[in-house]
């Protein structure tokens, strides 16, 4: 079975601060991973996401992500925050045709 | 940029009643998905359709739930006899086959499902 576990359920930075989310995850076998990024009153939007290409993996926004089997995390990185980024974050694991499997997300405050 | 979309946004229904959630994936996309939000709760997959075919479900998609694609657009999601615990965000998905390689998935907006 494949899980997802996002540290803190909370997270608040100022703005032009690092953004660090964290995300471990578990699989039986290589996973994909993803971040997944959610505005309020609004569906899920396609951050980043590895396939087993390169392990630092750029996505939109700025934000970066990089795999790191030894310790079985895919922690997200901004190096300076701004005020739209403000959401939730999703970290998701999914296993060669399967579903996708869900944290259960981080709220990103940002901080004037 | 082609995107998923939902409807309705939102939908009231009584406990009991039948609903239909309706879906119009990215329009070259085959593989089609519904996942569900219960408030404060963590993103949950319900099924993958393919084919015409369910090609895997979830614990929670029991007999109250199917799905269809009734035309050549729509991926539809109905709860035959709704119940309280049924209230929750749905979401559609979709790919194509380049993308279903890594299982990467385009999601809708979204319907609000409230059952009183």
């Amino acid at each position: 079975a494949q899980s997802v576990t996002q540290l803190g359920s909370h997270v608040s930075v100022s703005e032009g601060a690092l953004v660090l989310l964290r995300c471990n995850y578990s699989s039986s076998v290589p996973p994909y991973l993803f971040w997944y990024v959610q505005y309020p009153n609004q569906g899920l939007q396609l951050l980043l996401k590895y396939t087993s290409a390169a392990t630092l993996v750029k996505g939109i926004n700025g934000f970066e992500a990089e795999f790191k089997k030894s310790e079985t995390s895919f922690h997200l990185t901004k190096p300076s925050a701004h005020m739209s980024d403000a959401a939730e974050y999703f970290c998701a694991v999914s296993r060669r045709r399967r579903a996708l499997t869900f944290g259960s997300g981080t709220r990103l405050q940002v901080q004037p | 940029e082609p995107e998923v979309t939902q409807t309705p946004s939102h939908q009231v229904t009584q406990m009991g009643q039948e609903v239909i959630l309706r879906c119009v994936p990215i329009s070259n996309h085959l593989y089609f998905y519904w996942y569900r939000q219960i408030l404060g709760q963590k993103v949950e997959f319900l099924v993958s359709f393919y084919n015409n075919e369910i090609s895997e479900k979830s614990e929670i998609f029991d007999d109250q739930f199917s799905v269809e694609r009734p035309d050549g657009s729509n991926f539809t999601l109905k709860i035959r006899s709704t119940k309280l615990e049924d209230s929750a965000m749905y979401f559609c998905a979709s790919s194509d086959e380049q993308t279903a390689s890594t299982d990467t998935q385009y999601f809708g907006p979204g319907t609000r499902l409230t059952v009183l």
